[in-house]
């Protein structure tokens, strides 16, 4: 069964940083794209951005609101994917999902999910 | 930069039809790429309802119907039913800025 666990949210203030896990199961993060959604309270879905597969050379790419602030990685032997946060704003409080696409294209489906963590950005 | 506008909300007695738009504002999605439409229900992530513009994955019921015409969606839920009350969002990619975007959203409410 595939299953995604994301951990790390939490409180931070505003400039300062912070790194999502993305812990999956069921399936091997190498041979998947992993991307990151996030949702602030009471609001839509605004794609973060993804990594891609290892048979696409972990290529990245992301959100114009988060290029040049946030980071998406991998490491294949924890098969877990991280979201590395800095210069956080306010604007980027919000709950973090990671999704697993249908496939690695421009095509898919986000088809599995995590639960979410909470990011607060704050003074 | 794209943007999937939906309505706010839409809402409908048990056993109706309602139907919501996705329509783009610029030509970089167009017909090339695919429409999918997702399904949140209340403190849950969002759930695949329909992929490909028009195909529903196993599991979900045929009351709920997509389609596409040049760069507009639509999704129709007939027969509407209490658990139906949700939010609904469209989703494809955009090609100027090699990233995926979803719709603004629509809540149904079921009277």
């Amino acid at each position: 069964e595939v299953q995604l666990v994301e951990s790390g949210g939490g409180l931070v203030q505003p400039g300062g940083s912070l790194k999502l896990s993305c812990a999956a199961s069921g399936f091997t993060v190498s041979g998947s794209a992993i991307h990151w959604v996030r949702q602030p309270s009471g609001k839509g879905l605004e794609w973060v951005g993804r990594i891609r597969s290892k048979a696409n050379n972990y290529a990245t790419g992301y959100a114009a609101s988060v290029t040049g602030r946030f980071t998406i990685s991998r490491d294949d032997s924890k098969n877990t994917a991280y979201l590395q946060m800095n210069s956080l704003k306010t604007e980027d409080t919000a709950v973090y999902y990671c999704t697993r696409p249908s496939h690695d294209s421009s095509v898919s489906t986000f088809d599995y999910w995590g639960q979410g963590t909470l990011v607060t950005v704050s003074s | 930069q794209s943007v999937l506008t939906q309505p706010p909300s839409v809402s409908g007695a048990p056993g109706q039809r309602v139907t919501i738009s996705c329509t783009e504002s610029s030509s970089n999605i167009g017909a090339a790429y695919d429409v999918h439409w997702y399904q949140q229900l209340p403190g849950t992530a969002p759930k695949v309802l329909i992929y490909g513009n028009t195909n529903r994955p196993s599991g979900v019921p045929d009351r709920f119907s997509g389609s596409k015409s040049g760069t507009s969606a639509s999704l129709a839920i007939t027969g509407l039913q209490a658990e139906d009350e949700a939010d609904y969002y469209c989703q494809s990619y955009d090609s100027s800025l090699s990233g995926y975007v979803f719709g603004t959203g629509t809540k149904v409410t079921v009277l």
